[in-house]
């Protein structure tokens, strides 16, 4: 089982529209979560980190949930360079790796 | 602005040539950072290195070397390629090893191998 799972998509929504994208996560020993952006043929950038208690940056809102090792993303009120692929992203407590997942796809249309 | 820097952005190679990938980063900081990145299979650690003179295998290192060659720049090389190496290859640095430290990414190197 891969240690970091997302739907892949493609999700197609209208502009206006409320999108969540939700991760689940094998090891429970993992502490640090993210949600990363990647543009198509770009570099992957950090959206926002994820903590315990849920954390808001503007039209985004990411929640985690450690009992269900599980971890959302939600996107009101959707632009259209909102369109992108979004990256799951998760730590152990120890080492250095960051474990990424396959991406979900999101388009945003007129 | 340079932040993290790779060369090649394109390369071409016939099975069994070699070749090096290099990155460069100017933000001081101690980890580095090799990934692949094919479709429908996510982003994938090839080697990581925590800090200046370490160097630690990630899911995917076999086919693959690498050099910190000193805080700044981490290489990457495939001294056999084969066509399963045909890629997208992005280097990245961090902080430190801190749980809220955040990733920063090159613009990725495209390589073809024929």
């Amino acid at each position: 089982r891969k240690e970091v799972e997302q739907d892949p998509g493609p999700f197609n929504v209208p502009e206006g529209a409320t999108v969540a994208f939700n991760c689940t996560y094998s090891n429970s020993a993992s502490q640090s979560f993210f949600w990363y952006r990647q543009d198509c043929r770009k570099e992957p950038k950090l959206l926002m980190s994820v903590y315990s208690s849920g954390n808001e940056d503007g039209r985004f809102t990411a929640q985690l949930n450690r009992a269900s090792q599980y971890i959302s993303l939600l996107i009101r009120d959707s632009k259209l360079s909102d369109s992108a692929t979004y990256l799951c992203v998760v730590k152990r407590g120890s080492g250095y790796a960051l474990n990424f997942g396959k991406g979900t796809s999101l388009l945003v249309t007129p | 602005n340079a932040g993290v820097t790779q060369t090649p952005k394109f390369q071409v190679l016939k099975t069994g040539q070699s070749m090096t990938l290099q990155c460069a980063q100017d933000m001081n900081h101690n980890s580095m950072y090799w990934y692949r990145q094919d479709p429908g299979m996510g982003l994938r650690l090839i080697y990581y290195s925590a800090s200046e003179g370490t160097t630690d295998k990630g899911e995917v290192p076999n086919g693959y070397n690498v050099s910190r060659l000193n805080k700044r720049e981490f290489s990457l090389r495939l001294e056999s390629a084969a066509p399963s190496q045909t890629s997208v290859y992005f280097c990245a640095s961090r902080r430190g090893h801190t749980n809220t430290g955040e990733l920063f990414f090159g613009e990725g190197s495209r390589l073809t191998v024929l």
